[in-house]
């Protein structure tokens, strides 16, 4: 069955950067786009960006421009998501999420359990 | 970029009894060469990740109930609960994924009432 397993909470300092990871299971990394979406405390979703497993190509949302890395490591079926100069605002769970295979950004059909990233001083 | 706007913020409904959640895009959904509205649903439960409900507006994901239906074209769309059950209580999202950015509605709250 397919799962994505997401890296644990962090807490950081403003001006920081965090990294999160989503390993996979269950499909052929390479033929499904990767998502990331971000959800602050008692908000709603903010989609980040997407990466294509199978190029590397990437697009972010102009949100995050210059703040924010989508990467893979196709070897380990694990995809990343990397917020640099991280701000109080930040504070949010973080998901990763599948796409549909069509190669352009859709909907997302599985999604990982989510990692707290707490900015405080 | 594409505003999604929902409503109700929340609504209860008795056990049994229909729930509706309406969904307006700020551009239209639908995409003329293949006559697709591009909007998703979604179903987030308190502390788990959000679960794909429906997509192409009205296509159920696969193991979803279908007491789930969604419905509408262009800019407004609902999502309906035919039967509200004791586990559908939850916050329900719609996504327009038209063009990016990806973006969702503020989100609409279910209870029982």
């Amino acid at each position: 069955q397919v799962q994505l397993v997401q890296s644990g909470a962090e807490v950081k300092k403003p001006g920081a950067s965090v990294k999160v990871s989503c390993k996979t299971s269950g499909y052929t990394f390479t033929s499904y786009p990767m998502h990331w979406v971000r959800q602050a405390p008692g908000q709603s979703l903010e989609w980040m960006g997407w990466i294509n497993a199978g190029n590397g190509d990437t697009e972010y949302s102009q949100n995050f421009q210059g703040r924010v890395s989508i990467t893979t490591d196709t070897s380990a079926s694990t995809a990343y998501m990397e917020v640099s100069s991280l701000r109080f605002e930040d504070t949010a769970v973080y998901y990763c999420a599948r796409g549909d295979s069509s190669g352009y950004p859709r909907f997302l059909d599985y999604w990982g359990q989510g990692a707290l990233v707490t900015v405080s001083s | 970029d594409f505003v999604m706007t929902q409503s109700p913020d929340s609504l209860a409904v008795s056990l049994g009894e229909r729930a509706t959640i309406n969904c307006k895009s700020s551009q239209s959904l639908l995409y003329g060469s293949n006559n697709k509205n591009y909007l998703a649903w979604y179903q987030q439960k308190p502390g788990q990740p959000p679960k794909l409900l429906i997509y192409w507006a009205y296509t159920r994901e696969s193991g979803v109930p279908d007491r789930f239906s969604g419905s509408g074209s262009g800019t407004d769309f609902t999502l309906t609960i035919s039967s509200l059950q004791a586990e559908d209580v939850a916050v329900y999202y719609c996504q327009q994924y038209y063009r990016p950015p990806l973006t969702f509605g503020g989100g609409t709250k279910v209870e029982i009432k």
